[in-house]
C-alpha cells in the first residue's frame, strides 16, 4: 500500500487563490520530504526540500514567497501556492523517505 | 553537477518483444541509482535501488542493473500493463537519500 499520501488529487481554482497541497508520511517518521513540480512530459524538477522544525531550502529560481512550505511535524509536509496564476499550472508531487524516496499521487493543479 | 540522460526518449514494442531501457549517468560519488515506474496522472512508483557496479535486481518481468557509467532495465516479454514511463534517479556524494536527480524519462508502449 501507499507509504505516502497527498490530497487533494486535483484543484481546479481561479487566478489569484492560494491552494494548499498536503504531503503525508504513513508509515513513517520524515523529517525531511521534498516537493516537486512535473510539466507534461517531462520529468520531474525538485523545487524545495521541507525540513520539519525548520525553514525549507528552495532550488534555484523556485520563489519562496510563492511557494510556502510548513513542515509542523515529522509526518506532515504541506505546500501553498500564493495567488496562483496560470502560469502555476502543473503536476505537483512530494516525497519521503529513508534512502529510497516514495512518492505520492501527485496534485494537478489548474489555475483559470 | 550531477546529470542523468535516458534512451530512447519512446519505445513502442509487441507484447513479447523483449528489450532493454538505458540510464546514464554523471555523479560525484554514486550512493544509490533508482528506478521508477511512472503512470499517467501518478506519482512514481519504486522499482529498484542499485548501489555499486555489477549488481542486478529482479521483479517479475524487470530486471535493472548497475555498471560505473550506466543503468539498464530489462524488460522480458513484456505485455500491455508494462506501459508506462520508466524514470532513472541518482543521489550521490554528500546528498544520500536527498537530493534526487532524474532522467527525462522513457516511454514504454506496449501493444498487444
Amino acid at each position: 500500500g501507499a507509504v505516502v499520501s497527498q490530497h487533494p488529487s486535483w484543484v481546479i481554482c481561479k487566478s489569484g487563490t492560494s491552494v494548499k497541497i498536503e504531503c503525508r508520511s504513513l508509515d513513517f517518521q520524515a523529517t525531511t520530504m521534498f516537493w516537486y513540480r512535473q510539466f507534461p512530459k517531462q520529468s520531474l524538477m525538485l523545487m524545495a526540500t521541507s525540513n520539519e522544525g525548520s525553514k525549507a531550502t528552495y532550488e534555484q529560481g523556485v520563489e519562496k514567497d510563492k511557494f510556502l512550505i510548513n513542515h509542523a511535524s515529522l509526518t506532515l509536509s504541506t505546500l501553498t501556492v500564493t495567488s496562483a496564476h496560470p502560469e502555476d499550472s502543473s503536476f505537483y508531487i512530494c516525497s519521503a523517505g529513508r534512502g529510497t524516496q516514495h512518492f505520492g499521487d501527485g496534485t494537478r493543479l489548474s489555475i483559470l | 553537477e550531477d546529470q542523468v540522460t535516458q534512451s530512447p526518449e519512446a519505445l513502442r514494442l509487441q507484447e513479447g518483444e523483449s528489450s532493454s531501457l538505458n540510464c546514464s549517468y554523471t555523479v560525484s560519488g554514486l550512493r544509490g541509482l533508482f528506478w521508477y515506474r511512472q503512470d499517467p496522472g501518478k506519482g512514481p512508483e519504486f522499482l529498484f535501488t542499485l548501489y555499486s557496479a555489477g549488481e542486478e535486481k529482479e521483479k517479475e518481468r524487470l530486471k535493472a542493473t548497475l555498471t560505473k557509467k550506466e543503468s539498464f532495465l530489462h524488460i522480458t516479454a513484456p505485455k500491455p500493463e508494462d506501459s508506462a514511463t520508466y524514470l532513472c534517479a541518482v543521489t550521490g556524494g554528500d546528498n544520500y537519500g536527498q537530493n534526487f536527480v532524474f532522467g527525462p524519462g522513457t516511454r514504454l508502449s506496449v501493444l498487444p
